[in-house]
């Protein structure tokens, strides 16, 4: 049974500092993985997806990696900024689940002035 | 273009009651899922469809069933409605399910109460 790890739980930096979130999963055998942001009482919104054969993905201000072997996964964030604050998650779909996203709990980033 | 639509946006229903929540996905997307929600926890699975055929189905009761319409929209319901069903019930689409390739795109979600 896939298991989806995110440390920390929440997050509290400075506007302008890079920060890194991370992202553990038990099983390798992954089609993908995904970030996602949510915003307070909201729906996902997709930032980053990176098949199995990838080894990141960049997008502006983000850059995620993706390690297989390992089960682990990073989201860097550059230059963070107060409107990046939300929570983030990461997901897995699973070889063999159709396509059924694994979460984690989410890391909940404050960004202050 | 429009993304994957949900309605309503908020319900409130008392124990034993049945709920139908809605959506739409994003247009030429052939695939939706429905997640629960629990405050402070990750999305959990509880149905995909594909074609109109459901293709998974995660570790709910009976209570929950779900259907997709010739328009690829789908309908989530739950019957008997527990406490415990209060959550946020998200919708996702995506264009290939059997492709990895492809993200899943998540509406903004049908908050349900239960009194």
């Amino acid at each position: 049974k896939q298991e989806v790890t995110q440390i920390p739980a929440a997050l509290s930096v400075p506007e302008g500092e890079n920060l890194v979130l991370n992202c553990s999963f038990t099983d390798s055998a992954i089609y993908n993985l995904q970030w996602f942001r949510q915003d307070p009482g909201k729906g996902l919104t997709s930032l980053l997806l990176i098949q199995s054969s990838q080894r990141e993905q960049t997008s502006g201000r983000l850059n995620a990696s993706l390690d297989k072997s390992s089960g682990r996964s990073t989201l860097y964030i550059a230059a963070s900024q107060p409107g990046d604050s939300a929570t983030y998650l990461c997901a897995v779909r699973t070889t063999g689940t159709a396509s059924k996203l694994t979460f984690g709990t989410g890391t909940r980033l404050q960004v202050t002035l | 273009d429009a993304g994957v639509t949900q309605s309503p946006t908020h319900l409130i229903k008392t124990r034993g009651q049945q709920v139908t929540l809605r959506c739409s996905p994003i247009s030429g997307h052939k695939s939706v899922s429905w997640y629960q929600q629990v405050l402070g926890q990750g999305p959990q699975f509880i149905f995909q469809y594909y074609e109109k055929e459901e293709r998974g189905r995660g570790n709910f009761p009976d209570r929950f069933s779900a259907r997709q319409f010739p328009n690829y929209s789908s309908e989530l319901n739950v019957n008997a409605l527990l406490l415990g069903d209060s959550a946020l019930y998200l919708c996702a689409s995506t264009a290939a399910p059997d492709r990895g390739i492809w993200p899943q795109h998540f509406g903004d979600g049908t908050r349900l109460s239960i009194l």
